[in-house]
């Protein structure tokens, strides 16, 4: 079974830790992609890589970095939590899509708290 | 500007009814396609359908059907005969060609009641 595999399902964190998020998928897929999710503002993009070594920022990329040194690895760093990044985190791969076709497989996602 | 509205937040309907759930979009691109996501409790967001720009048939699976009409920009889908495992976020999206992310409407929550 295909799968996205994100490391941790809850997690707590201090404010000003350095914390970071992993996600690992199993389908060879080329793009991999960081959402966060909050009430009443749904899903918005964090960053987003299509290869190895490569990132694009998304809509919302102020307080978070990523590292893309696998292909089947893709983890969000925030390098100094603060409770505004307290959210559901989720990760989604798809394949290299030039057409618009492939829709996404996501993980299940980390529910970041800041305290 | 490429964008997808879900107006309803949240709907609660109860056991057996039908439900639409609207998704609205906007783009000035000829050639994109859409989707619908479920998400229940457990978080994980399920593909449930794909349908591109040139494509206006209708489509029905089992209790799910999508309304695709270009001359509103629309996309809806309905759920008939609901039942308590519908309760779930449903997401609407749209993607463009040249490899670019999905663009999300911001969910509507639906709460089937016993």
């Amino acid at each position: 079974d295909v799968k996205v595999t994100q490391s941790s399902r809850y997690l707590v964190k201090r404010t000003g830790e350095k914390v970071f998020l992993e996600c690992v998928q199993d389908m060879d897929h080329e793009n991999m992609f960081w959402y966060r999710q909050d009430p009443g503002l749904g899903l918005r993009l964090i960053y987003f890589s299509y290869d190895v070594k490569m990132k694009e920022k998304g809509d919302i990329p102020e307080g978070y970095s990523v590292s893309r040194e696998k292909k089947e690895r893709f983890s969000l760093i925030l390098e100094s939590a603060s409770t505004n990044q307290t959210s559901m985190y989720l990760c989604a791969s798809s394949p290299i899509d030039w057409t618009g076709g492939y829709g996404y497989t996501f993980g299940s996602g980390t529910r970041l708290t800041v305290v | 500007a490429q964008k997808v509205t879900q107006a309803q937040t949240e709907i609660s309907v109860v056991e057996k009814e039908d439900v639409t759930l609207d998704c609205v979009y906007e783009t000035r691109d000829t050639t994109y396609y859409l989707f619908w996501y479920k998400q229940p409790p457990s978080g994980e967001l399920v593909f449930l359908i794909r349908r591109n720009s040139f494509d206006e048939q209708n489509e029905i699976s089992g209790r799910y059907s999508w309304n695709f009409q270009k001359s509103t920009s629309s996309f809806n889908f309905t759920i008939t005969a609901s039942q308590v495992v519908d309760s779930a976020v449903y997401f609407c999206a749209l993607r463009f060609s040249g490899n670019t992310p999905l663009v999300f409407g911001k969910g509507t929550r639906l709460s089937v009641i016993a």
